[in-house]
């Protein structure tokens, strides 16, 4: 089993839409978590940290469920700016293993 | 520009030669993280050094790669006797104390 499983898609989404990514993890001893942004053929870009707590930046939302191992990205009012791969992230404080990634498309 | 930079940005070499890849990470950040990455994949941990030091260094790494980061500061990554499975992405990460990485614009390489 990998360590950091996401569903590659592609999500197609009209503009406006809200759209949803779940992404699982095998460690339970796993202690940070992120989610990247990855444009076609770019390095991946630091979008959010992930907190038990769950954290929102503007029109995401990020989520942690330790219980059921797994963090999720909400995104609304979808742009198409928003089209990317989306990169789920755990590990420990100096290494993290990162996930194929789930590609978004936003259609307009 | 005070971001992760890497040189070359593309290289192209012929199977069994050499080349070495540099990355310049944030200034302030003590951490240094090397990632290989191919087509439709998420970056693969190869290395990581905390200051000079290389902490951990991925079991799929074979003899060819070394790492190395001489004064803390700027790091390269070797690769000896390349094979065309060699060829990828190799992107180079640094973050203040794991607080998320920021990633440099990558080194293509392409082994013919």
């Amino acid at each position: 089993r990998k360590e950091v499983e996401q569903d590659p898609g592609p999500f197609n989404v009209p503009e406006g839409a809200t759209v949803a990514f779940n992404c699982t993890y095998s460690n339970s001893a796993s202690q940070s978590f992120f989610w990247y942004r990855q444009d076609c053929r770019k390095e991946p870009k630091l979008l959010m940290s992930v907190y038990s707590s769950g954290n929102e930046d503007g029109r995401f939302t990020a989520q942690l469920n330790r219980a059921s191992q797994y963090i999720s990205l909400l995104i609304r009012d979808s742009k198409l700016s928003d089209s990317a791969t989306y990169l789920c992230v755990g590990g420990g404080y100096q290494k993290v293993t990162f996930g194929t990634g789930t590609k978004l498309q936003v259609i307009p | 520009d005070t971001g992760v930079s890497q040189d070359p940005r593309h290289k192209i070499t012929k199977r069994g030669q050499n080349v070495t890849f540099r990355c310049d990470p944030i200034s302030e950040h003590n951490r240094l993280y090397w990632y290989r990455q191919t087509l439709g994949q998420g970056p693969e941990f190869l290395t990581y050094f905390q200051n000079e030091a290389q902490l951990e260094k991925s079991r799929l790494l074979s003899d060819r790669f070394s790492a190395e980061r001489p004064k803390g500061s700027f790091s390269t990554l070797e690769i000896q006797r390349t094979e065309q499975g060699d060829s990828a992405m190799y992107l180079c990460a640094s973050s203040p104390d794991g607080i998320g990485q920021y990633f440099g614009p990558g080194t293509r390489l392409t082994v013919t």
